[in-house]
């Protein structure tokens, strides 16, 4: 069967510094990976997705960026932190015609 | 725009008192609407995938339902561990996703 591995499970940063979030997947191959950030009161919102090793794309500018160095590796990153990139981040994967997604257990991201 | 539009935004119940959560969207060509389970400080939990209008599958006490312009999540008898939220997304292809802000639902013993 298939699991979704993300880390940190929390996390807490001043704002300024860098972040690297990480999310594996396994028991699937050439999944699509997806990160969203879930704020309070809000729908998950879209960050980036990959449908395969080294393509990214991304849905909303900002102080973020993602990468995928392996097949089922996903890692999101930044190079200064804002206050406003505090929230739960979660990252997903979807495979073949189904469409639907599976979520990791998400990473809680304070910044002070 | 493509648009999820979830109701009510909360929800109480008492055990045994079945109850509906509903999923309005507009999206311009569905290609599949999706129910989750989210528990607090937890990722969504896959429910259901529903493609076409007229369509129904069932869970244990949940049934989602699906027309041209809603879901509904039917929650029959339920019992406090079903208390989490429940979030509907769609699927209009080129993957991108739009989900709804959720039902949270709490179910009294």
């Amino acid at each position: 069967s298939q699991t979704i591995h993300q880390w940190p499970a929390t996390l807490v940063q001043p704002v300024g510094s860098p972040l690297s979030l990480e999310c594996t997947v396994e028991g699937t191959s050439n999944p699509n990976l997806y990160w969203y950030r879930q704020a309070a009161g809000r729908g998950l919102q879209l960050l980036f997705y990959s449908v395969g090793i080294g393509q990214i794309s991304s849905e909303v500018p900002q102080n973020l960026s993602a990468s995928r160095p392996q097949d089922r590796q996903f890692i999101l990153s930044s190079k200064k932190l804002l206050l406003s990139d505090s929230g739960f981040y979660l990252c997903a994967w979807s495979h073949g015609g189904s469409y639907e997604q599976y979520f990791g257990p998400g990473t809680r991201l304070t910044v002070t | 725009e493509d648009q999820v539009t979830q109701s009510p935004e909360a929800l109480r119940l008492q055990e045994g008192e079945s109850s509906s959560l509903n999923c309005s969207y507009t999206v311009s060509g569905l290609r599949g609407l999706f129910w989750y389970r989210q528990d607090p400080g937890k990722g969504p939990e896959f429910l259901f995938t529903l493609y076409s209008a007229g369509e129904e599958k069932e869970k244990e006490r949940l049934k989602a339902t699906l027309t041209k312009k809603e879901s509904f999540l039917h929650i029959t008898a339920p019992k406090p561990e079903d208390s989490a939220t429940y979030l509907c997304a769609v699927y209009s292809g080129t993957y991108k996703y739009i989900f709804g802000t959720g039902t949270r639902l709490k179910v009294l013993a």
